[in-house]
C-alpha cells in the first residue's frame, strides 16, 4: 500500500526567502511522484513529476524537487518565494501508469510580505 | 496540459434531492476517470474509479448506492449524489489520465465542483 506524509500542515515563508516543503512516501513498487498546488476553490495544477528519470526534476514557476530513494522522500523547493506561491500543495504517489493518486494531507504555504 | 471540465462548478441543494455532476475529458479519450472528494482544509480522498463501460470501482467505505457512477462514454462521467444531506457537502474533483501511449503519465485535474446541501 502507498502512503504519502507531509510534514507541517501550514509553512510560512517571508518573500524572496527560501520555500522547502516536505514529502515522505511508501510504496512497495518504485513510485512515481508528483506535486501538485491548488489554489482556493480550484482544481489541481501539476508543479512536476518524478517517473524514474533524473532524479532532481524541475518544474513550473521556478519550483524543484529532489527524489532521494534512501531517504523515501521527495521535498520540494523553491528559491525564492513569491507572494503568488501562496497555496495549497500536495504531494502525491502512485505506482504506475493509469493507476490511482494517493494523496499527502497538503501543505498551506503563506508568503509574508 | 489536457483540460478537464466540470459541470457545475457550484452548486446549492436542499436535503433529500439528488446532484449530478459532470465531469468531461476534452483532449483525449479516457478509458479510466478518478472521483474525489476533498472536505475544508483537508486532503484529496479518492472516492471511485469510473471505468468505460462498466462498473466503477468504489474506496472502502463509499456507499456505491449513494454516489452513482455512470462513464457512459470516454468522454464523460458522471458522479451523481443521491438524497444529498448536508454531511455530503464538499468539493468533489475528477481527474483523468491518458491512456498509455497516448500523453504523460499524470492525472489531469477538473476545477471542482463544490456541492453545498443545505
Amino acid at each position: 500500500a502507498q502512503s504519502v506524509t507531509q510534514l507541517g500542515s501550514h509553512v510560512s515563508v517571508s518573500e524572496g526567502a527560501l520555500v522547502l516543503l516536505r514529502c515522505n512516501y511508501s510504496s512497495s513498487v518504485p513510485p512515481y511522484l508528483f506535486w501538485y498546488v491548488q489554489y482556493p476553490n480550484q482544481g489541481l495544477q501539476l508543479l512536476l513529476k518524478y517517473t524514474s528519470a533524473a532524479t532532481l526534476v524541475k518544474g513550473i514557476n521556478g519550483f524543484e524537487a529532489e527524489f532521494k530513494k534512501s531517504e523515501t522522500s521527495f521535498h520540494l523547493t523553491k528559491p525564492s518565494a513569491h507572494m503568488s506561491d501562496a497555496a495549497e500543495y500536495f504531494c502525491a504517489v502512485s505506482e504506475g501508469y493509469g493507476q490511482n493518486f494517493v494523496f499527502g494531507p497538503g501543505t498551506r504555504l503563506s508568503v509574508l510580505p | 496540459g489536457a483540460v478537464v471540465s466540470q459541470h457545475p462548478s457550484w452548486v446549492i441543494c436542499k436535503s433529500g434531492t439528488s446532484v449530478k455532476i459532470e465531469c468531461r475529458s476534452l483532449d483525449f479519450q479516457a478509458t479510466t476517470m478518478f472521483w474525489y472528494r476533498q472536505f475544508p482544509k483537508q486532503s484529496l480522498m479518492l472516492m471511485a474509479t469510473s471505468n468505460e463501460g462498466s462498473k466503477a470501482t468504489y474506496e472502502q467505505g463509499v456507499e456505491k448506492d449513494k454516489f452513482l457512477i455512470n462513464h457512459a462514454s470516454l468522454t464523460l462521467s458522471t458522479l451523481t449524489v443521491t438524497s444529498a444531506h448536508p454531511e455530503d457537502s464538499s468539493f468533489y474533483i475528477c481527474s483523468v489520465s491518458p491512456p498509455a501511449g497516448q500523453g504523460p503519465n499524470e492525472q489531469f485535474f477538473g476545477p471542482g465542483t463544490r456541492l453545498t446541501v443545505l
